[in-house]
């Protein structure tokens, strides 16, 4: 596709419930970012991939978050056992690969998340 | 910890006013500073890249510049549609994640 596209793009789901986020990168790109972003604020980092690799899992705030690229395209960021406080935009990034050169980051849309 | 400060919050412009944007960063050795456009309901849109003091870049109206401790982007005889969240992040040497500030909203009037 011509840009980065997320799925669903609004979720609104009970307390304790599952979830699982969905972004399809540009194609031919081999880096992949999650983000979450707040109202009014900027998107802050929570994990990265090169190919299928998750290379920085850092901002994940807690193990109810994980991530998974299986097949170096599309990734999946699941949160388990949600809670009010995840209610958020969640936003996926991809960039060429980990070049100086090819490192913009490109955003898609965004899930907005409502937990209940 | 990488940190982005951006200043003012919110701007309120005449069409035609000139005025620029501010981004203060603090950086364990900066690989790049990134500026992003966003737009209601719509996720960031890439604006330009700066790597190393005193580069400066230009996109019809929007002009960024770079030194070792900030970066502005200006805006020339704004108009309307330049309304919009302008978010400044940084990334460290070694790391691709951004760190990003809480951006500048601004306003045109027409």
């Amino acid at each position: 596709g011509a840009g980065v596209s997320q799925s669903p793009r609004y979720k609104v789901t009970k307390r304790g419930q599952d979830v699982a986020l969905r972004c399809d990168p540009i194609s031919g790109h081999v880096s992949l970012y999650w983000y979450r972003q707040a109202l009014g604020q900027g998107p802050e980092f929570l994990t990265y991939f090169n190919y299928e690799a998750q290379q920085d899992k850092s901002g994940l705030p807690n193990d109810r978050f994980s991530a998974e690229r299986p097949e170096g395209s599309i990734s999946t960021l699941t949160i388990q056992r949600t809670e009010q406080r995840d209610s958020a935009m969640y936003r996926c990034a991809s960039s060429l690969g980990p070049t100086t050169s090819t490192d913009t980051q490109y955003f898609g849309p965004g899930t907005r998340l409502t937990v209940l | 910890e990488d940190q982005v400060t951006q200043s003012p919050e919110a701007l309120r412009l005449q069409e035609g006013e000139s005025s620029s944007l501010n981004c203060s960063y603090t950086v364990s050795g900066l690989r790049g500073l990134f500026w992003y456009r966003q737009d209601p309901g719509k996720g960031p849109e890439f604006l330009f890249t700066l790597y190393s003091a005193g580069e400066e870049k230009e996109k019809e109206r929007l002009k960024a510049t770079l030194t070792k401790k900030e970066s502005f982007l200006h805006i020339t005889a704004p108009k309307p549609e330049d309304s919009a969240t302008y978010l400044c992040a940084v990334a460290g040497v070694n790391d691709y994640k951004l760190s990003f500030g809480a951006g500048t909203t601004v306003t045109v009037r027409a």
